[in-house]
């Protein structure tokens, strides 16, 4: 199993650029999410899919949007790239496990795109 | 809003033991998990926390008291390897959906 793949690995935009991102998974997963994530700030929500057909904004969702194609796919658009979208943007997929005290969703990450706007 | 507090940074010693403090402020806490994530890697699950108390896997154990709004990642017998950024995390639940906030994580440098 490949896990969660994204797709590019890096990326050079200039301003005003549009540009999808991609990211698959292969464990079946109902959820998934995408982070960006800037230096000393953790990682923050745009957007997740709790299920196919749903989505949903996060904390920054301004400037992005999203599409999830079928339940492995699920794509994150820039339309009109700003260098304030400079960041590493990682694609997230989640199961449901259970420990004590109840469910919790266990995230399994991509090893992100890493994107310049110039 | 959410709000969730941990130390920058933390440096140790291989061999030695480490805590990682992470307090928080949120509506609708449901749990609390660790995420390991090396530089430039992807983040990885550590654990997870929903009563209080104490969680044990292998070397790493995690705490929680709902009452305080606190918890801690134990790191026993450091290895070079540790050295990473841990976030700690809350779990929140709205329309039967869960997602995770982080907070701003914490990088370990475990010298030898």
């Amino acid at each position: 199993n490949a896990g969660v793949t994204q797709t590019p690995k890096f990326q050079v935009l200039k301003t005003g650029q549009s540009m999808t991102l991609q990211c698959a998974q292969d464990m079946n997963h109902n959820s998934m999410y995408w982070y960006r994530q800037d230096p000393g700030m953790g990682l923050r929500l745009i957007y997740y899919s709790a299920s196919e057909g749903t989505t949903d904004k996060g904390e920054v969702p301004n400037g992005y949007n999203v599409s999830r194609l079928n339940k492995r796919e699920f794509s994150l658009r820039l339309e009109s790239a700003a260098p304030s979208q400079t960041s590493v943007y990682f694609c997230a997929s989640s199961e449901r496990n259970w420990g004590r005290g109840g469910s919790y969703n266990e995230q399994f990450f991509g090893p992100g795109t890493r994107l310049t706007v110039l | 809003g959410q709000s969730l507090e941990q130390p920058s940074e933390v440096t140790a010693v291989e061999g030695a033991i480490v805590q990682i403090n992470c307090t928080y402020q949120t509506s609708g806490f449901y749990g609390l998990s660790w995420y390991q994530q090396h530089d430039g890697g992807a983040p990885t699950f550590l654990s997870y926390n929903a009563l209080d108390g104490l969680e044990e896997t292998g070397r790493f154990s995690s705490f929680l008291s709902r009452s305080d709004s606190y918890g801690y990642l134990l790191l026993q017998e450091l290895q070079m390897k540790d050295s990473a950024s841990y976030f700690c995390a809350v779990t929140l639940w709205a329309s039967g959906y869960s997602t995770l906030t982080f907070g701003k994580g914490t990088m370990l440098l475990v010298s030898p």
